[in-house]
């Protein structure tokens, strides 16, 4: 069965902080990596988007690494500022030939970042 | 704007009644995509829609849920009899093409309540 288990389900650090959030994948086969950032009464925007020959990538104060052997993902978010209170969405997109783009959903972390 | 929008941003209904959900996609996406979001749960994948290809149906959860696209516009996304477990966020996305190599874009979603 394709899912996404995140971890921790919430998460609350001081501002100015770091902080890890994990993403782990049982979808088969894997097409590419994202991690989304879904704001309170806000859609979802992508952060960083990895396929299956990147282990990391950087975008400003967030890092995205992968291990596509052990099928885990990352979120290092570094500084962490007020702004970054939202819930992190892993996506793992699943392309199944000519029908293409399935989406599977992690239920996401919620980060709340305290002054 | 050259966003997602759906609308209503909010809708209150009674249970038994019908509802219908409205989303305006990117202007070129020619794939457009609703999803399901329950309070503290992640998105659940209900339709997409390519082209003027067949939409793939496989995420409706029963056959009161429908939806409809004109062309590569507008699409409305029906509730008929609605039932209390159908209260959740209704968010729709829309990219160039289908498949995990094209962002998805999201609206800012409708709140369904089903008193």
């Amino acid at each position: 069965k394709n899912q996404v288990e995140q971890s921790p389900q919430s998460l609350i650090i001081l501002e100015g902080k770091n902080c890890t959030l994990q993403c782990n994948y049982t979808v088969s086969p894997f097409s590419n990596l994202r991690w989304y950032k879904q704001d309170t009464g806000r859609g979802p925007v992508s952060l960083t988007i990895m396929t299956f020959s990147e282990n990391t990538k950087s975008n400003g104060r967030y890092t995205a690494t992968l291990d596509a052997d052990t099928k885990q993902s990352s979120l290092h978010i570094t500084a962490s500022q007020l702004s970054d209170s939202a819930s992190y969405i892993c996506v793992v997109s699943s392309d199944r030939g000519s029908t293409l783009g399935r989406l599977y959903f992690g239920r996401g972390t919620q980060l709340t970042v305290w002054p | 704007g050259a966003g997602v929008s759906q609308s209503p941003s909010n809708k209150v209904t009674e249970k038994g009644k019908d509802v219908e959900l409205r989303c305006d996609p990117i202007s070129g996406h020619t794939a457009l995509y609703w999803y399901r979001q329950r309070l503290g749960q992640g998105l659940e994948f209900l339709i997409y829609f390519q082209g003027n290809s067949a939409p793939d149906k496989s995420g409706l959860p029963s056959d009161r849920f429908s939806a409809e696209r004109t062309g590569e516009s507008v699409s409305t996304l029906t509730i008929q009899r609605t039932q209390q477990e159908d209260s959740a966020v209704y968010l729709c996305a829309s990219s160039l093409r289908t498949g995990g190599d094209y962002e998805q874009y999201f609206g800012p979603g409708t709140r369904l309540t089903v008193t």
